[in-house]
């Protein structure tokens, strides 16, 4: 069965460089969302997507912004990345309403 | 969403049936239970979810009380590949969003 897809898988940025983070959920999945997981931390919301519309907001730094498109993929732009923002990033779909996300593989950023 | 205390360790051995159990006292009547599993440096996993009495599917099991205040992850004969993070998670679901709100999860060790 077709699962999320992520890429890069892994990206190393220098400090006020930006990076494009990409997902593309599931075939049929209309909802995306975008986590943060630091080094021994926990997965922390970011922001989602239904429809190509914003539908929530986490503690998303205002350096980070991110779009649904047509296609439902989604991208997660990061400028003046700081050394704070290396992380794993995941990209989770589902179906409106429905209870289960299915998350990707995630996308470690490295920032130097 | 209501806040969730779950162990934050636990070791096992391969063969043995594992309970984690999770605490979440200002569960609203809509809300759902729901385990997600996550192995290092992967996305979290569903696993299981619940509202009341006892859910089984082909992975887990899980027991909820009848007040609702707690609920339990039961794994049986567990194997070394089930050493993994298990996250406790209580939210109403069915909207437009249902972001999950990770707590400290729960670091299951099996060992041979």
């Amino acid at each position: 069965a077709a699962g999320v897809i992520q890429s890069p898988r892994h990206l190393i940025k220098e400090k006020r460089e930006t990076a494009t983070l990409k997902c593309y959920p599931i075939p049929r999945h209309d909802t995306v969302y975008w986590y943060q997981q630091g080094p021994g931390q926990d997965p922390q919301f970011l922001i989602s997507f239904y429809e190509k519309m914003q539908s929530d907001k986490g503690s998303i730094p205002d350096r980070f912004s991110a779009q649904q498109f047509s296609d439902y993929h989604s991208e997660l732009n990061m400028s003046s990345l700081e050394l704070g923002d290396s992380a794993l990033y995941f990209c989770a779909s589902s179906l409106v309403g429905s209870d289960t996300q299915y998350f990707g593989p995630g996308t470690r950023l490295t920032v130097l | 969403l209501a806040k969730t205390t779950q162990p934050i360790s636990m070791d096992s051995y391969e063969g043995q049936e594992v309970n984690i159990t999770c605490s979440h006292n200002n569960i609203a009547t809509n809300d759902y239970i729901t385990w997600y599993q996550q192995f290092p440096s992967q996305g979290p996993r569903f696993i299981i979810q619940g509202y009341k009495t006892k859910v089984t599917n082909e992975v887990a099991s899980l027991f909820i009380p009848a007040d609702r205040k707690s609920s339990t992850l039961s794994l049986p004969r567990v194997s070394l590949s089930d050493t993994a993070v298990y996250y406790c998670l209580v939210g109403a679901y069915g909207g437009a969003t249902n972001k999950l709100i990770f707590g400290t999860g729960t670091l299951l060790a099996v060992q041979p």
